[in-house]
């Protein structure tokens, strides 16, 4: 399967534990993003990186979330000391450079926060 | 300040009839406009997307979708609906923001289609 993958499909955890996302894109492409979707809502910009660069991070990504993408393929997302208000899905979606150019997603992480 | 509207939050359609699934948007600068669906429990699936040219853009599965720049609209249609289209479609606007074009996104209508 060449599409974006991301692990796990589902997390629960404990309020105030820590959580780390993986997300592997499409090979080709050097854009990466990460979203949060809430049930009824559309996906909500998280932050973005072109190759190992971050680029823009939302004002949603509170000091308790942090991403990377070391080598320009793989990123992770890390949530720590998670709060209820964290369950969502985490989406992942990929692209090729450009204003002009559809982003590709993953299947996301439903996180739940207990 | 830029946004995408989806004013309906469900569409029923009977199988076989026509459907129209509605998005606005406000952008300042020229919109490049996207359509998605998401299945229960898959990730988002690109449809297609208008850039520049014609105003009727086709897409994956039937589907195509009408920009109308006087309107500011991007609706999604297809001429005969499927029992299978039945799902969450979000439409997205890229927009000029911080430079980096990030996508602004519709709150979703949830389609379904009765046989």
């Amino acid at each position: 399967d060449t599409g974006v993958s991301q692990d796990p499909r589902h997390k629960i955890t404990k309020r105030g534990q820590n959580v780390t996302f993986r997300c592997d894109p499409i090979s080709e492409h050097n854009r990466l993003y990460w979203y949060r979707q809430t049930l009824g809502q559309g996906p909500e910009f998280l932050t973005y990186f072109q190759n190992e660069a971050q680029l823009e991070k939302s004002r949603l990504l509170s000091d308790r979330f942090s991403a990377e993408r070391p080598k320009g393929s793989f990123s992770t997302l890390e949530i720590q000391r998670t709060e209820q208000g964290d369950s969502a899905m985490y989406l992942c979606a990929s692209s090729f450079p450009g204003q002009y150019t559809e982003a590709f997603f993953g299947q996301g992480t439903r996180l739940t926060v207990v | 300040a830029q946004s995408v509207a989806q004013p309906e939050d469900q569409v029923n359609v009977a199988e076989g009839n026509p459907l129209t699934v509605k998005c606005t948007y406000s952008v300042s600068g020229n919109p490049y406009l996207f359509w998605y669906v998401q299945y229960p429990n898959r990730g988002l699936q690109f449809l297609l997307k208008y850039i520049t040219g014609d105003n009727l853009v086709k897409g994956s599965y039937g589907f195509e979708a009408e920009f109308n720049k006087s309107q500011t609209s991007f609706h999604l249609k297809k001429p005969s609906a499927l029992v299978s289209d039945s799902a969450l479609y979000f439409c997205a606007v890229r927009a000029a923001l911080n430079s980096n074009y990030q996508l602004i996104w519709g709150a979703g209508t949830k389609l379904i289609i009765k046989p």
